[in-house]
C-alpha cells in the first residue's frame, strides 16, 4: 500500500491563481480530510469528508473547495489564491470517523 | 469547543535522559486521544491511540498514558533519532469534525 499520496510537493502561485491540490488513498479509508500548518498553530481542520458524495466544512473552510466523487480521491481546491493561503497542507485519511489517522506528506504552498 | 494545551514547548535532553511530555485537554465527550511524531518536512506519523483513562500504550522507548485530563508521553533512554516534534490531538462526539491539535512539543535528544 502507498497509503496517503499527495502532490504536488511544492507549489508557487500568484495572489488570485486558483490550483487543486491533489490527495489519493489506497486503504480504502470512508474518511479523508484536510488540515493546514502553519508556524506556532497547531494543525487546523479544513473540510473532511465521510464518505463519497458527503463533504462538510471544518475549522477553517473559507477560500477552498472539495469534491468527493471516489473513495479514493479528495481534491482540496483553491478558488483565488491569497497570500494567507501560504501554509503546509496535510491531506488524511481513516477507516471510519474517530478512528486514527493517517496522513500524507503534505504540500507546501506559498502565495506571492 | 475542544482544547489541546502541549507542554514544554520545546525540550532538549540528553542522550539517555528520560523525560515525560504532558498533554492536557477539554473535550465533551472524549472519543479518542492521539499522539503523532513529525519529523521536519513530512507528515505527522501516527504512534499511540487511547480510549479510556487508565489506558497505557507502549513501543520502544515511548509509553503514552491517559487520564481525564491529560496524557503523557514518556520517553526511556531517548536516542537521537527520537529528536521531532511530537503532537498530541483529540477527537470527540461521533469524530466527524476530525482531529483538534495541539502546537506540539519539539524534542532535541543530543548525543
Amino acid at each position: 500500500n502507498a497509503g496517503v499520496t499527495q502532490t504536488p510537493k511544492f507549489q508557487v502561485l500568484k495572489t488570485g491563481q486558483s490550483m487543486t491540490l491533489q490527495c489519493a488513498q489506497d486503504m480504502n479509508h470512508e474518511y479523508m480530510s484536510w488540515y493546514r500548518q502553519d508556524p506556532g498553530m497547531g494543525l487546523r481542520l479544513i473540510h473532511y469528508s465521510v464518505g463519497a458524495g458527503i463533504t462538510d466544512q471544518g475549522e477553517v473552510p473559507n477560500g477552498y473547495n472539495v469534491s468527493r466523487s471516489t473513495t479514493e480521491d479528495f481534491p482540496l481546491r483553491l478558488l483565488s489564491a491569497a497570500p494567507s493561503q501560504t501554509s503546509v497542507y496535510f491531506c488524511a485519511s481513516s477507516l471510519a470517523p474517530g478512528d486514527t489517522q493517517y496522513f500524507g506528506p503534505g504540500t507546501r504552498l506559498t502565495v506571492l | 469547543e475542544d482544547q489541546v494545551t502541549q507542554s514544554p514547548e520545546a525540550l532538549r535532553l540528553q542522550e539517555g535522559e528520560s523525560s515525560s511530555l504532558n498533554c492536557s485537554y477539554t473535550v465533551s465527550g472524549l472519543r479518542g486521544l492521539f499522539w503523532y511524531r513529525q519529523d521536519p518536512g513530512k507528515g505527522p506519523e501516527f504512534l499511540f491511540t487511547l480510549y479510556s483513562a487508565g489506558e497505557e500504550k507502549e513501543k520502544e522507548r515511548l509509553k503514552a498514558t491517559l487520564t481525564k485530563k491529560e496524557s503523557f508521553l514518556h520517553i526511556t533512554a531517548p536516542k537521537p533519532e527520537d529528536s521531532a516534534t511530537y503532537l498530541c490531538a483529540v477527537t470527540s462526539g461521533g469524530g466527524a469534525d476530525g482531529l483538534t491539535f495541539g502546537k506540539g512539543t519539539h524534542l532535541i535528544i543530543q548525543p
